[in-house]
């Protein structure tokens, strides 16, 4: 049963540290995106990339975020130095890239800074 | 810049009630897809529409595609309690085929038994 793994599911820390999630997208889907969804503000596209490639990162505080593809099996989100506002739960999600753009999203990172 | 409205943002209704959510966008979207989030869990896609007018339905849900394909229905018919959970619309635009979903807002479904 394909699905995209998310690592940790959960992650408490203190303001100032540094946070590093990572997204091991389906075998084959050639796209992967990250979100961030918080009560208020609903799901918001931090950034996506294409064969690796990042597409389009509008959506990412650029200061303190970064997100990169090493390989086609891993994508990582970093947040440096972490806020208390960055507290929500994040997102992979991968699909094909296609018309029939799917996405098929992994469980989530709940992050929780103090 | 492209978004997509979705009404209402909450609903409470006793099992057994209807249940519809809207969703509204400016520009002409390509298709839109619908997820379902289950408390606590993630969005799982549910279906997709690609042609205008479009109608499609699973079970006690039904589907609709506005022939403008601007704007897009979930009904759920007779609601039970499994049916708890955010529904989310996602637009996708123009052909450029890159993946990327506009998400709507979601509305949350409260189902009382």
């Amino acid at each position: 049963d394909a699905r995209v793994t998310q690592t940790p599911r959960h992650k408490v820390t203190e303001m100032g540290q540094e946070v590093t999630m990572r997204c091991q997208p389906i075998l084959g889907h050639n796209t992967v995106f990250w979100y961030r969804q918080t009560m208020m503000q609903g799901l918001e596209l931090l950034a996506y990339f294409r064969n690796r490639a990042p597409l389009d990162d509008s959506g990412m505080p650029k200061d303190r975020f970064s997100a990169e593809m090493p390989d086609a099996t891993l994508a990582t989100l970093k947040i440096q130095p972490s806020e208390p506002r960055d507290s929500a739960v994040y997102f992979c999600a991968s699909g094909w890239g296609r018309v029939e753009n799917i996405q098929y999203f992994g469980a989530g990172t709940r992050l929780s800074v103090l | 810049g492209q978004q997509v409205m979705q009404i209402p943002q909450y609903q409470h209704v006793q099992e057994g009630e209807d249940f519809t959510t809207y969703c509204n966008s400016s520009t002409t979207l390509s298709n839109i897809q619908w997820y379902k989030q289950r408390p606590g869990g993630h969005p799982v896609f549910l279906i997709q529409l690609v042609k205008s007018g479009e109608v499609k339905k699973q079970k006690r849900l039904t589907f609709q595609f506005g022939e403008a394909k601007k704007n897009s229905s979930l009904h759920i018919t007779a609601t039970q309690t499994t049916d708890v959970g955010t529904y989310f619309c996602a637009g996708s635009y123009g052909s450029g085929n890159t993946g990327k979903l506009i998400f709507g807002q979601g509305t949350t479904l409260q189902v009382k038994p």
